[in-house]
């Protein structure tokens, strides 16, 4: 199993402004991904992050607005920038063991 | 293009009773599908996985058939508790690539009533 932690838990931003979330996994990963839950909706995938090399972005998700640091096997930050209402989201990341997959807490981020 | 889709966006029991949800999906024939449950405020958490070939796999309470026939999952929860009420999300993953990435459904949320 994994242990994932991520911070802050929860933020209130500004348009305009950027906000950087932080995801810590207890264990030595290849890969870990960031997804998006905007409200009342399911969970989408915003990219791929494997350490070393650039992360992969899906459709819809440009690295402009959401660049992704993955500086080592255990760390990866996802800053989401330029901030829009829109962007009004739960922001999980989540790394994968075989075929499970564990998850963050998530970030709660409020954009007014 | 791939569509995995849950049916009921909410379902009422009574506990005790066995809680039914349905996964369907379209356009593809997926490896394997995962469930999921995540409560208020929480990350999703793996419960079961079903592979193509398998046709009913069982974790305690829990129950998860695939029917290949009717591009189907269903997900039982028998002898349900108020415990069991959560959002149920069944997922994918996306095309032939890494198992890490995942296309989720939209999820049902249960409620199990005392």
């Amino acid at each position: 199993s994994a242990v994932i932690s991520q911070k802050p838990s929860r933020d209130i931003c500004q348009r305009g402004t950027s906000l950087t979330i932080q995801c810590q996994v207890d264990s030595q990963v290849t890969m870990m991904f960031w997804y998006r839950q905007q409200p009342g909706q399911s969970l989408t995938l915003i990219a791929t992050a494997n350490q070393g090399s650039e992360a992969t972005y899906e459709s819809g998700f440009v690295i402009d607005k959401f660049p992704i640091s993955r500086p080592n096997l255990t760390f990866s930050t996802l800053t989401v920038s330029n901030m829009s209402p829109e962007d009004s989201s739960i922001y999980l990341c989540s790394v994968g063991l075989t075929y499970e997959q564990y998850f963050g807490p998530g970030t709660r981020l409020t954009v007014t | 293009s791939q569509k995995i889709e849950q049916n009921s966006e909410a379902l009422n029991i009574q506990e005790g009773k066995t809680a039914t949800l349905t996964c369907n999906y379209t356009n593809y024939s997926p490896a394997y599908l995962q469930w999921y449950r995540q409560d208020p405020g929480r990350g999703p958490v793996f419960l079961l996985l079903i592979r193509e070939n398998e046709k009913e796999k069982r974790k305690e309470r829990l129950k998860v058939t695939f029917d290949t026939t009717l591009k189907q999952s269903l997900f039982h929860i028998t002898a349900s508790q108020p415990a069991d009420s959560a959002t149920y999300l069944c997922a994918n993953k996306i095309g032939g690539t890494s198992y890490g990435k995942l296309t989720f459904g939209q999820g049902t949320i249960l409620t199990v009533h005392p």
